[in-house]
């Protein structure tokens, strides 16, 4: 059974740094094909991807973020990184990890980890 | 970049037949899956490959897919089936995952 779990701060300061951490169990981010992505919902609005990263360490982003986005891998702790600079309130929201398949779907979930951006 | 267009809301009756769009340019030569998400909960992937259910997932839950619109179809709907739904589809051209702005959908 794959898991991940989401970890950081819960609260970040505006203009500051957004770092999360995604534990991966039952599944390994060194093996291909699947990609390992981050999503985010605001409160009470959709789902915005955004963006995904290979086994390889390539990687792609939603452009609407405005290169403030970088994702990485640690393969010896199963682990995938977020880091977006520069936050505003507007980057207020709930950030899941996610294993995306071969196919595109995304068929495993974190539970979510709520991110708050306010001084 | 590609765009899937869902309709904010759809409200049906328990025991009928409740039908969601999600609407893109040539949708029908992609792949679409979809997710049901329940308030504080995660997604959970309800249809992939267009009509393709994962384990677990009742057969009152198909999909479709066809020219520029694919279609969540619901039958004997129940309360337990309120919840949002979106479409996604991975966009190859760009190598992007897209995401509908998903449709609420509220048992009456």
């Amino acid at each position: 059974q794959v898991q991940l779990q989401e970890s950081g701060p819960g609260l970040v300061k505006p203009s500051q740094t957004l770092s999360l951490t995604c534990t991966v169990s039952g599944a390994s981010v060194s093996s291909g094909g699947s990609y390992w992505s981050w999503i985010r919902q605001p409160a009470g609005k959709g789902l915005e991807w955004l963006g995904r990263m290979y086994s390889s360490g390539s990687s792609t982003y939603n452009p609407s973020l405005r290169n403030r986005v970088t994702m990485s891998l640690d393969t010896s702790k199963n682990q995938f990184f977020l880091r977006l600079t520069s936050v505003t309130a507007a980057d207020t929201a709930v950030y899941y990890c996610a294993k995306v398949d071969y196919y595109g779907r995304v068929d495993y979930w974190g539970e979510g980890a709520l991110v708050t951006v306010s001084s | 970049s590609y765009v899937l267009t869902q309709p904010p809301s759809v409200s049906v009756a328990p025991g009928s037949t409740a039908r969601v769009p999600c609407g893109g340019s040539n949708i029908g030569s992609k792949s679409v899956h979809w997710y049901r998400q329940k308030p504080g909960q995660a997604p959970v992937l309800v249809i992939f490959g267009d009509s393709d259910r994962p384990s677990g997932i009742p057969e009152r839950f198909s999909g479709s897919n066809s020219g520029n619109t694919a279609t969540l179809t619901i039958s004997s709907v129940e309360a337990g089936d309120e919840a949002d739904y979106y479409c996604q589809v991975w966009d190859g051209s760009s190598d992007h995952v897209v995401f509908g702005g998903g449709t609420k959908l509220t048992v009456l």
